[in-house]
This record gives structure tokens, sequence and C-alpha cells, in this order.
């Protein structure tokens, strides 16, 4: 049983650009979660989707970050026109359920030049 | 919100020794969970321990919700070990909002 899919692993992009992580959940599990851990800090919670709903967004930027969780394919998480202090690791967890235990991807690591 | 503590900061110790990591939490939670990051940056599970105690191999964990802490052991250190431990809560019922501590950052040395 594959566990969280999380891509890629590592992204650059240059200031203005647009980012796109992808997360697949493990198989059964149908609520995702993203988390992003800035350098030398811990994980700090994002939003959490169900399928083709977002459930809790408070933890996302105003501006610029969206994220969705279609009914076919892997959940994405949206950063434009990225700046350097979007510079982080993002991950990914999934649940069967809305409660009980998380499961972590490996992250992806975005750099911004 | 909920406050997650965690102690001490840093932790050198020698291949072998045993350590005690603590969380403190400052409210009720219906879910607690430890996790390794490893030097490489993946987080792996190591215990969903919203209360009691577990054991897997050379780790243990107890959580004493009642009084709003939990302990993780390791017993046996080895260097691949090392790496920042993190104790993650849950506050709110059906939030599923973990919410992190800082970590500890354990380096066993050969």
């Amino acid at each position: 049983n594959a566990g969280v899919m999380q891509n890629p692993r590592h992204l650059v992009r240059r200031r203005g650009q647009e980012a796109r992580l992808r997360c697949s959940p493990m198989k059964g599990h149908s609520h995702v979660y993203w988390y992003r851990q800035l350098p030398e800090e811990g994980l700090k919670f994002m939003v959490y989707l169900q399928k083709e709903n977002i459930i809790d967004e408070s933890g996302m930027p105003k501006e610029r970050f969206s994220a969705e969780f279609p009914k076919e394919g892997p959940s994405i998480l949206r950063i434009q026109q990225v700046v350097r202090g979007d510079s982080a690791a993002y991950f990914c967890a999934s649940s069967p359920g809305n409660t009980g235990e998380l499961f972590f991807g490996e992250g992806s690591r975005l750099t911004v030049l | 919100g909920i406050q997650v503590e965690q102690s001490p900061p840093d932790l050198i110790l020698q291949e072998g020794a045993n350590s005690t990591l603590r969380c403190n939490f400052s409210d009720s939670v219906n879910n607690l969970q430890w996790f390794h990051q490893n030097p490489w940056g993946q987080l792996i599970n190591l215990f969903y321990i919203p209360s009691g105690t577990k054991q897997n191999g050379r780790l243990s964990a107890t959580t004493v919700a009642t009084e709003r802490y939990s302990l993780l052991y390791i017993s046996s250190s080895q260097t691949t070990d090392s790496g920042v431990y993190f104790c993650a809560v849950e506050h709110d019922q059906g939030a599923q909002k973990l919410v992190f501590g800082q970590g500890t950052r354990l380096t066993i040395n050969p």
C-alpha cells in the first residue's frame, strides 16, 4: 500500500513564477491536508480538503495561494507569483476520516531564486 | 489557540544512551502524534497516541491526557536516531488541524 505521494520533491522557481505542488493521498483516504515548514521551524497547518471541498483554509495566506482536491486526480497546492519568502518545505498528509492519525508524504521543497 | 511546548530543544548523546523527550500542551486534545524528521527532511510517523502507552522496538511513548503531557522514550540510541522529533496535537473535535511543537533536535554521536 503506497504511502502519500508528493511531487515534485524539489522545485526551483524565479520570483514571479507559479509553483504547483501535487499530492496523491494514501489509497482509501479522502481527507488531505497541506502544511508548510519554514527553515528551522515546525510545520504549520495551511488547508484541509476533502474531495471537491475545502473544509478549513484558515492557515492559507489570503493572496497568491490556492488549493484544490478534484474528484479525479491529486490535490494541488498552487502558489502564484512566488516570492523568496515562499521558499519552504510543503508537506501533504492524508487520513481516512476526519479524526485519527495523519500520514505525511516526503514533502516538496520549493526554492525561490 | 493551543500551545505545544517540547523539551529539551536540543539533545546530544553518545550511541547507546537512553533519552526522554517531553511534550506539554495547554488544553485538552483529541489526538497526539510523534514524528521523526530525519536529516534528509522526511517526516516519519512514530506514534499515534492520544492517551496511554505504546511501544515499538526501542521506542515507546506515553500520553497522560489529563495532565496534558506526552513523553517519548528512546533506548539504546543509534546514530540513525538523529534528527528532529516533533510532537503534534489536535485540539478541536473535527477540526483535524494538527498543531506542531518546535521540535527536539537529537544528535547521536558514534
